[in-house]
């Protein structure tokens, strides 16, 4: 258990559907991300919230819509997804600071499938 | 570019010891993690190096140098529990971290 929870653990969706994605972080943290875990591959950092301002989006497809309504939660929400989104789509909290790099503590993941 | 390579996996014998390497070029050093992840679970964090040299952590100890770009992950007396993929992650000028695909760890009894 890291402090971040994700919901839902699995999806499958169609290429049409709407779904979101949930994280929560018990943490205290005050920085959220986004990332996309495929197989064999880095993790590729998609968004960033700091403060629950955006300060990184990392040149995602409009398909991807991160919402931040508090410090604490995150929301990816997605839309007419293409077969190759499918993957782990991990959710990281940290408390970021301007002195020094920061461990980010990661919640389980939501495997995502896109049929 | 920047560029984080680690072996993509190995394979080691319960008991033994087992060295997992990490090389990076990349625009800038402010330290590097180790991680671990179990298949199915959250990323977890093993170690940080920021100055040259080896920090031990129980069975687990990292090194690093800063002059060749290299660090290294040592996991001693292996365990069933420590099969797993490892992940090496520099963080850069711009205190972005930079991710490599990870090693997975095979270990046989």
């Amino acid at each position: 258990e890291t402090g971040v929870t994700q919901t839902p653990r699995h999806l499958v969706m169609g290429m049409t559907n709407k779904k979101s994605l949930k994280c929560e972080q018990h943490l205290g943290h005050n920085a959220m991300y986004w990332y996309k875990q495929s197989a064999k591959k880095p993790l590729e950092l998609m968004f960033v919230y700091n403060f629950k301002e955006q300060t990184e989006n990392n040149s995602v497809p409009s398909r991807f819509s991160p919402e931040c309504p508090n410090s604490s939660h995150l929301f990816l929400h997605l839309h007419t997804l293409q077969p190759e989104d499918s993957a782990l789509y991990l959710c990281a909290s940290s408390q970021e600071s301007t002195s020094a790099p920061y461990e980010q503590y990661f919640g389980p993941g939501t495997r995502l499938t896109v049929t | 570019g920047q560029n984080i390579d680690q072996p993509t996996e190995m394979t080691a014998t319960e008991g033994a010891i087992v060295q997992i390497n990490c090389t990076y070029q990349t625009s800038g050093f402010n330290g590097l993690f180790w991680y671990q992840q179990h298949a199915g679970e959250a990323p977890t964090f093993l170690s940080y190096n920021v100055l040259d040299g080896l920090e031990e952590k129980g069975r687990f100890s990292s090194f690093l140098s800063r002059s060749k770009g290299y660090s290294y992950l040592l996991l001693k007396e292996l365990q069933m529990k420590d099969s797993a993929s490892y992940l090496c992650a520099v963080v850069d000028s711009n205190y972005q971290l930079i991710w490599g695909a990870g090693t997975k760890l095979i270990i046989k009894p």
